[in-house]
């Protein structure tokens, strides 16, 4: 157990709808990451947030937007949501601001239909 | 464009023997490299590291391997375990960023 938690662990909905993942991170940890795991793919970096503040974006489509509220918990939105976003997205958390050795949940697996 | 690579998709080995899995990069700002590990339906977790100021880093049966000229890491694990079988993913990020690039994994199966 990483100590990150991640909800739901599935999400089926269909194209056009909105969707909204929650990750809560280890305790004492400031920064949460967002990435997906498309089929076949690495891991592709999406945005991270330090101690509620947008730390790096990566390539995080316009239709996404994240959050880091108060007691540190994230939150990834995902809209207009077509077949290419079915994926698995990992939130992970770090104690500072650079992403080394981050800690993973076990991930959201979203499928759009 | 991937600048992290990692060519074998799968490696089978036999308990005890050697596993050998390969990574390259393309961008020379990389500067710290990282290896994960990922059991199915578990997220990844770290496993060893390297700075680019080294050029080997071991930890227990975990040892990672950076040649920098080569742009080209490797991470051996003697003895192989069957519980070593899971994705293994290669990632690096320049001068400790806050942006990680993960390659695209290697199924390694250890064959009791």
């Amino acid at each position: 157990d990483s100590g990150v938690t991640q909800t739901p662990k599935h999400l089926i909905t269909a194209t056009g709808q909105r969707v909204t993942l929650r990750c809560s991170p280890r305790s004492g940890d400031l920064s949460v990451y967002w990435y997906q795991q498309s089929l076949d793919q690495g891991l592709q970096f999406l945005i991270q947030y330090y101690n509620g503040e947008e730390r790096a974006k990566g390539n995080i489509l316009e239709r996404f937007s994240a959050q880091q509220f108060p007691d540190l918990h994230s939150e990834l939105n995902l809209s207009s949501l077509e077949l290419g976003d079915s994926a698995l997205y990992f939130c992970a958390s770090s104690v500072g601001a650079l992403n080394t050795e981050a800690f993973f949940g076990q991930g959201t697996r979203l499928t759009v239909v | 464009d991937q600048q992290v690579k990692q060519n074998s998709p799968s490696l089978s080995v036999q308990e005890g023997r050697i596993s050998i899995l390969n990574c390259d990069y393309t961008n020379s700002m990389f500067d710290y490299f990282l290896w994960y590990k990922k059991y199915p339906a578990e997220g990844p977790t770290f496993l060893i590291s390297i700075s680019s100021i080294k050029d080997k880093n071991e930890d227990g049966r975990f040892t990672v391997f950076l040649n920098k000229s080569a742009k080209h890491l490797s991470l051996h694990i003697v003895p192989s375990q069957p519980g070593d079988s899971a994705v293994y993913f290669c990632a690096a990020s320049p001068v400790r960023s806050e942006k990680l690039v993960f390659g695209k994994g290697t199924k390694l199966t250890v064959n009791p």
